[in-house]
């Protein structure tokens, strides 16, 4: 069975700093790998996922992941954060077995301070 | 095109009522899902449907029930609600249950249960 951690509860940022979100999971089988953000008050979106191919993966929002196999990774970056970022962060796995059941971390608070 | 809709937003129960929680989508999608989100847990599944006709369990399915009523809606049921069933849920859907596929999710209804 996969699991998902995320390393951080919250990261508190300035406005225009840049960000990285942790992510590590483990499985014993290949995997997919997504993050979803959570608005206020709203439900999950896509931001990215990694199927295969490059390890590089561009999101919405100005997002990027890089998928690390050997450190079993997937951390989450933004060069320069807005505001209109804070925002709860939720990486999550499915593998390649089956069903899509997807496992999520714990989730990331991003506090964006002025 | 709404995408996932969910009623209600929010409900406030006494251990032991009953309940259900109405999803519905209309994106056309075959698969549905029920989560629970609780705080530092990210989000479980509760169950989830395939397609039209069938349902399975998820990670957390104890005290819940669920409906695919048709293409669309996906109804999940508490028989007798207990304090450890407040949390948040939500609702998502996907074209299809296959491993990479992305899932689009609803506003989420907030329960507490007294």
């Amino acid at each position: 069975a996969q699991s998902v951690t995320q390393l951080d509860s919250q990261v508190p940022v300035f406005e225009e700093a840049p960000v990285e979100l942790r992510c590590n999971y483990s499985s014993s089988v290949s995997v997919y790998l997504f993050w979803y953000v959570q608005y206020p008050n709203q439900g999950l979106q896509l931001l990215l996922k990694y199927l295969s191919g490059s390890t590089l993966v561009k999101g919405i929002n100005g997002f990027e992941a890089e998928f690390n196999k050997s450190q079993t990774s997937f951390h989450l970056r933004k060069p320069s954060v807005h505001i209109s970022d804070t925002a709860e962060y939720f990486c999550a796995v499915s593998d390649n077995q089956g069903a899509q059941k997807l496992v999520f971390g714990q989730g990331t608070r991003l506090t964006i301070n002025p | 095109n709404a995408g996932v809709t969910q009623t209600p937003k929010f409900q406030v129960l006494k251990t032991g009522q009953s309940m259900t929680l109405q999803c519905a989508q209309d994106m056309n999608h075959n698969s549905m899902y029920w989560y629970r989100q609780d705080p530092g847990m990210g989000l479980r599944l509760i169950y989830y449907s395939a397609s039209e006709g069938t349902t399975d369990k998820g990670e957390v399915p104890n005290g819940y029930n669920v409906s695919r009523l048709n293409k669309r809606e996906f109804s999940l049921r508490l028989e007798s609600a207990a304090p450890s069933q407040t949390s948040v849920y939500f609702c998502a859907s996907s074209p299809v249950v296959r491993p990479q596929e992305t899932q689009y999710f609803g506003p989420g209804t907030r329960l507490l249960v007294l």
